[in-house]
């Protein structure tokens, strides 16, 4: 089955510690995407990327770094300069990256903080 | 930047009722997109709308490209309807992401 998978679901760490969140997608897409939703407000962009050994910065990109080495993944790492990380990180891809494109989601990894 | 607004932020309605979600946005825009969040948090996309009206299944989705607003109807709802539904747009003819409303948080009582 075609889709995109995150891992993992659930995510704890220390104040302090980077971490990375995993995104996998086989839909043969060209363009990936990072977002992050908090309660009461809509999705931000973290990161995007076109293609292959690209990427861009998004609305809110302090404090998050990402690499696209291969087509199929797209990790985010959250580092420890990111000053409120607890959130749901959710993944996404699309055909060619265009703003018409459908979006394709995973199904999130929560990532708390402590 | 576009601004997205949407209306109700709630939602609370009997099984079979007509639902009727509201999103507006302030710049002119070249694609706009439904989506629906389940309570785990998976997104599922259901409609994109450069002009005019799609139906698929119970779900309609309109859009006024003058009045820069577009509607997302349910026709006989059900409980498994309940989700939050998510307005997005898109602007231009690049591939920067998408300017998320809100979401409108709708429950469907049996």
């Amino acid at each position: 089955d075609g889709g995109i998978t995150q891992s993992p679901k659930y995510l704890f760490r220390k104040e302090g510690q980077n971490v990375t969140l995993s995104c996998e997608q086989n839909l043969n897409h060209d363009a990936m995407y990072w977002y992050r939703q908090d309660p009461g407000q809509g999705l931000r962009l973290i990161y995007y990327s076109q293609i292959v050994n690209d990427f861009q910065k998004g609305d809110i990109a302090e404090g998050y770094s990402v690499s696209r080495e291969k087509k199929e993944s797209f990790p985010l790492t959250v580092t420890s300069a990111q000053k409120n990380p607890t959130a749901f990180y959710l993944c996404a891809s699309s055909r060619q990256g265009s703003r018409a494109d459908t979006q394709y989601f995973g199904p999130g990894t929560r990532l708390t903080v402590l | 930047k576009n601004e997205v607004e949407q209306s109700p932020q709630n939602l609370t309605a009997q099984e079979g009722e007509f639902i009727t979600i509201n999103c507006s946005y302030s710049v002119g825009i070249s694609a706009l997109h439904w989506l629906q969040q389940h309570p785990g948090g998976g997104i599922v996309s259901l409609f994109m709308l450069s002009s005019g009206k799609k139906k698929h299944g119970r779900l309609i989705a309109t859009i006024n490209i003058q009045e820069k607003h577009s509607s997302l109807h349910i026709t006989a709802s059900h409980p498994r309807d309940s989700a939050v539904y998510i307005c997005a747009v898109g602007s231009g003819g690049g591939a920067d992401g998408l300017t998320f409303g809100k979401g409108t948080h709708l429950i469907i009582q049996p």
